[in-house]
């Protein structure tokens, strides 16, 4: 079955560094993957899509790659800010093409 | 511009009532989804309607459950009798495209949390 990893662990890093996420699936090949963010007690927000034939991805601070034959994309934040602190959401396009499949997001707390 | 509106925010009931969680997805969208998240088991997809009809209802838990889209401004998702193992919070998106395939982004409401006693 379709399988969806991203660090179940808290991420915690010091404002200015750079975070990287992992999203790593499996048992399948989508033709692209999208990345969330969610705050507490609100609904996920889009940040980027990347498309399979896309390496790399680019918007401000934030840089997506999307590898096809490791099956993993990776979510960077450089210049790390406070108010980037939320939980990611990894999302690639599910198999019927009109849906995506989410992972269960990391959670990424950046201190001063 | 508003985005996908959801009602109610909070919703506390007594097991075996019926509940209706409402949706006002964004104007032009033509898809909607319901999601359902929960620590356990993340976000996950229970149906999908496109122009209003429902495309994909697999992910629906059990018939305790229903959803229907009577227009493209509102949709309802009703659980009838509601058990303990329902508590979550409940999620609706809309996404703009005309087709069902779309890679267009998904806008989320800010969920209805449910707890059912």
């Amino acid at each position: 079955s379709q399988k969806i990893e991203q660090n179940s662990e808290a991420l915690n890093i010091q404002e200015g560094k750079t975070a990287t996420l992992t999203c790593n699936y499996t048992n399948y090949s989508p033709a692209y993957l999208q990345w969330y963010r969610q705050d507490p007690g609100r609904g996920p927000v889009f940040l980027l899509l990347i498309r399979e034939n896309e390496k790399e991805k680019r918007k401000e601070r934030l840089k997506v790659t999307f590898d096809t034959t490791l099956k993993q994309s990776l979510f960077h934040i450089t210049a790390s800010q406070p108010a980037d602190s939320a939980t990611y959401l990894c999302a690639p396009r599910s198999n019927s093409g009109y849906a995506l499949n989410f992972g269960k997001g990391t959670s990424l707390l950046v201190t001063p | 511009d508003a985005g996908v509106i959801q009602s109610p925010r909070h919703e506390v009931t007594e097991m075996g009532q019926e509940v209706t969680l409402r949706c006002k997805p964004i104007s032009g969208h033509n898809s909607l989804f319901w999601y359902r998240q929960t620590m356990m088991r993340g976000l996950e997809l229970l149906i999908y309607f496109n122009n209003n009809v429902p495309i994909d209802d697999s992910g629906m838990p059990e018939d305790r459950f229903s959803a229907k889209m009577p227009n493209a401004s509102f949709s309802t998702l009703k659980i009838q009798p509601s058990e303990p193992r329902d508590s979550a919070v409940y999620f609706c998106a809309s996404r703009e495209g005309s087709g069902t395939e779309s890679n267009q982004p998904q806008h989320f409401g800010d969920g209805t949390r449910l707890s059912i006693l």
